[in-house]
């Protein structure tokens, strides 16, 4: 069964810092990743994808790498703000032999909050 | 992206009665819904899969007959939660694939955040 885990639960740092949020998963044979952004009380928005063959994804100050042999993802943020506060979850997709539905499994999420 | 919409955003019902929350793909269509529970600081837990026009498959330990789930149509899924207790308060997520996007991703409704008195 998969399995993700987010470290850290949570991060605090000051505005302009460049930042790493970590995801790691126990079964390598997936489809893809994604890193979500989801804001208090709210839904998920999709960051960004990286398919399973590929390394990296970037999107603006957003850079995701995937290294699926050892089962690890980052989420690299630079020059934070504080509007980039919320809680960041990765989640992955099995592959059609492993997962009939194919459905995402979810990490637990980072809670970052920027200060200003 | 593609645009999935959840009704209502909140509600508070009380114990004892039924809720329907839906879930509509606005500018595609959904052959395959997901519906999620995430509990405060918690991750979410996938509670069932639906294909349109077919009967939902249950993860274990999710009460088929507490969480009705009908995808009746290419665009609308919907979630009832039945005889609801103070216990199935949580924030319930949505999220919908099309056909071509079997193998990529899904994109997620707003929630809908349920409390029960």
């Amino acid at each position: 069964k998969q399995e993700v885990t987010q470290i850290p639960a949570a991060l605090s740092v000051p505005e302009g810092e460049n930042l790493v949020l970590n995801c790691s998963f126990t079964d390598s044979a997936i489809y893809n990743l994604q890193w979500f952004r989801q804001d208090p009380g709210k839904g998920l928005t999709s960051l960004l994808l990286i398919q399973s063959s590929q390394r990296e994804q970037t999107s603006g100050r957003l850079n995701a790498s995937l290294d699926k042999s050892s089962g690890r993802s980052t989420l690299y943020i630079a020059a934070s703000q504080p509007g980039d506060s919320a809680t960041y979850l990765c989640a992955v997709r099995p592959t059609f032999s492993s997962g009939s539905a194919r459905q995402l499994t979810f990490g637990s999420g980072t809670q970052l909050t920027v200060l200003p | 992206g593609a645009v999935v919409s959840q009704h209502p955003s909140w509600v508070i019902c009380k114990s004892g009665t039924s809720v329907k929350i839906e879930c509509r793909s606005l500018d595609f269509q959904a052959t395959t819904m997901f519906w999620y529970r995430q509990f405060p600081k918690q991750s979410l837990m996938l509670m069932a899969t639906s294909n349109e026009g077919s009967k939902a498959t249950y993860e274990q330990g999710v009460e088929k007959d507490k969480f009705l789930i009908n995808h009746a149509s290419l665009t609308l899924s919907t979630l009832t939660v039945t005889s609801a207790h103070p216990e199935d308060s949580s924030f319930y997520i949505c999220s919908a694939k099309g056909f071509m996007s079997a193998y990529t991703e899904a994109f997620f409704g707003q929630g809908t955040r349920l409390t029960v008195v």
